[in-house]
This record gives C-alpha cells, structure tokens and sequence, in this order.
C-alpha cells in the first residue's frame, strides 16, 4: 500500500526566515507529485505540482522532487504570517483520480 | 472561471439517516473524486468518476456511493449514517484525462448526531 510519510509538525519559523517542509513516500512509481496548503477549516488549495526530478520555483515556493530518494520538500521563502497553515504532500495515482496524502505539516509563522 | 462548488457546505444528521452531497466541476472538467476527512485519518480517497463511470474506488464501505451526471456534476451519498461518518466531505475536479492535479471544492461539513 502506498503511504506518504509527513513530520506533523508544528514547525515554527519566524517571520522572512525559509520554511522547510518534507516529504517521502513508499512507491518506487509515483510520478506526480502535489503540494496543498490548508487554513484551518477551510479546503486544500494547490500550491504546486512536481512531475521530474529537481526543483520547481514559483513565486516564494520551491518544490523539490529526488525520486531515487523517494523524497519530495517544499521551501516557503521570505515566510509571511499569512503561510501560517497546514501542507499537505500527495502524491498521484496516474489518471485514476486517487490522490494518496500524507497527513500534512503544520506550519506557524511567528511575526 | 467558476471553481468547484459543493452543496451543502454544512449539514447535521441524525445516526441512521442518509445524506446526499452535490459537487459542481470546473467548467469543462470531466473528472470528479471525492475524499473524506477526518483529523485521525487525514484525507482519505473515496471515489473517482470520469464521463458517468466510476473508475476507481477507495477503501469505504458499500454505504458510500456516487454518481456522475452526464454534465459532470457528481453526487455522493452515505446510506444509514453513523458516528464515525462526521467529516468534511472534499470533492476535487481535474480537467482532462490523463491529467491528474486535482482543485477543491470548499466542502460539505457533515455532522451525525
């Protein structure tokens, strides 16, 4: 069974510091890879998708992606307040719709 | 462009009872997953439908059931409710096949009493 494997955190940063988040996962396969950010109460909302090894820059975020490590991260430059929430990693099953999560990182960032 | 929308957002039932979710795509998706989740569990994948089908399905109960609409809007409903179905109830529109980054709707809120 596929599983994605996140530090529940809280990480605590402080304001304009960069804010690393990680991520491994068990399938050898997996060829897509999504970050999510979720405010509390509120519903996922995509930060980026990474498909090849490397990294992957928009904006202030940076996702990286190491498959023979089995492992993918995202750094949150420049931190703001307002990043304060919970990421969740996922990581897709192709075009079946399935999207495996793990059970996200909570991320604080102190003014 | 319009993003996902689900009705209703919140919603109390009683154990026993059935309830009936509704999820509205992006315009022009055809594929509609649904997730559950619950702060023990996190986000757990429910069901996934593309142009009517079902093409997937996750590890839930027979009382789980969907369906989708010819213009893709997908409906879910959970049969003899129980405790352990209080949740929020995720749907996910993609846009075409083969292409699988997924965009939330706000969810539905299901309490059951």
């Amino acid at each position: 069974q596929k599983e994605v494997e996140q530090n529940s955190g809280p990480l605590s940063v402080p304001e304009g510091a960069i804010a690393s988040l990680n991520c491994t996962y068990s399938d050898r396969v997996s060829q897509s890879f999504f970050w999510y950010r979720q405010y509390s109460g509120k519903s996922p909302e995509l930060i980026m998708s990474i498909y090849s090894n490397g990294d992957k820059e928009d904006g202030r975020f940076t996702a990286q992606l190491n498959k023979a490590s089995q492992y993918v991260s995202l750094l949150i430059r420049d931190s703001q307040p307002s990043d304060s929430a919970t990421y969740l990693c996922a990581l897709g099953e192709g075009s079946q719709g399935n999207l495996i999560f793990g059970k996200g990182t909570k991320l604080s960032v102190k003014p | 462009k319009a993003g996902v929308t689900q009705t209703p957002r919140y919603l109390i039932k009683t154990r026993g009872q059935q309830v009936t979710l509704s999820c509205s795509p992006i315009s022009g998706h055809r594929s509609v997953s649904w997730y559950q989740q619950t702060p023990g569990q996190g986000l757990q994948f429910l069901f996934e439908y593309f142009s009517e089908t079902q093409r997937n399905k996750g590890n839930f109960p027979g009382r789980f059931s969907g369906r989708q609409f010819s213009n893709s809007r997908s409906e879910m409903n959970v049969s003899t409710l129980e405790l352990g179905d209080s949740a929020l109830y995720l749907c996910a529109s993609s846009g075409l096949a083969g292409e699988d980054t997924q965009y939330f709707g706000p969810g539905t809120r299901l309490t059951v009493l």
